[in-house]
């Protein structure tokens, strides 16, 4: 069983439709949850970032954790053909100081398709 | 800002022989990071460094080297290239005070035939 599952979609939806990206994990140490986003032929680039559970909203991006459940999801309201790229989830188990700080462990990747 | 940066971008290599990834970044990041990315397999981590000597191993680090020299470079080395080896990599670096955020490069697309 991987530590991370994430539906590798592909995903495709008309523009201004509400998305919802989801990942589960395993490992109950995680603590820091992390969406970032990558563009085709391009480096990924941090999203949204949480500590803990909760939610956070950043514009049309709302990402939320459920510690619990150990799941994690990421909406993206009013969605845009700009929007189009791999969606990846990250967590890592340490914050500043921490043995895993910067050792993220990645979902799959979602592969996110709006169209006009 | 050119961030980080790395090169080649795109190589192709035979089986057996070796190539050097490099890596600079401008931020001065002490940690460095490379990953590989697999089609549906996402980003694995190969190795890691938190400052200029200091490197370690991450979950996939069989067949590759790296070192640390200055606060801005961080090449990753192949040696005997094997097919397992096709890949994108990618370096990333963060601040050591932060959220842990990685900055990445645009990546280095390796085929080994």
């Amino acid at each position: 069983q991987k530590e991370v599952e994430q539906d590798p979609g592909p995903l495709s939806v008309p523009e201004g439709a509400i998305v919802s990206l989801n990942c589960t994990y395993s490992n109950s140490a995680f603590q820091y949850f992390m969406w970032y986003r990558q563009y085709s032929r391009k480096g990924p680039e941090l999203l949204m970032y949480t500590y803990s559970s909760g939610n956070k909203e950043d514009g049309r991006f709302t990402a939320q954790v459920d510690k619990s459940s150990k799941y994690i999801s990421l909406f993206i309201r009013d969605s845009q053909p700009s929007d189009s790229a791999t969606y990846l989830c990250a967590m890592s188990g340490s914050g500043a100081g921490g043995t895993s700080y910067g050792k993220l462990t990645f979902g799959q990747g979602t592969i996110l398709t709006v169209h006009p | 800002n050119a961030g980080v940066t790395q090169t080649p971008k795109f190589r192709i290599l035979k089986i057996g022989q070796s190539m050097t990834l490099q890596c600079t970044q401008d931020m001065n990041h002490n940690y460095m990071y490379w990953y590989r990315q697999d089609p549906g397999m996402g980003l694995k981590l190969i190795y890691y460094s938190v400052g200029a000597g200091i490197t370690d191993k991450g979950e996939v680090p069989n067949g590759y080297n790296v070192s640390r020299s200055t606060t801005e470079d961080f090449p990753l080395r192949l040696e005997l290239a094997a097919p397992s080896q096709t890949s994108v990599y990618f370096c990333a670096s963060t601040r050591p005070r932060g959220t842990g955020e990685l900055f990445f490069g645009e990546g280095s697309r390796l085929t080994v035939l």
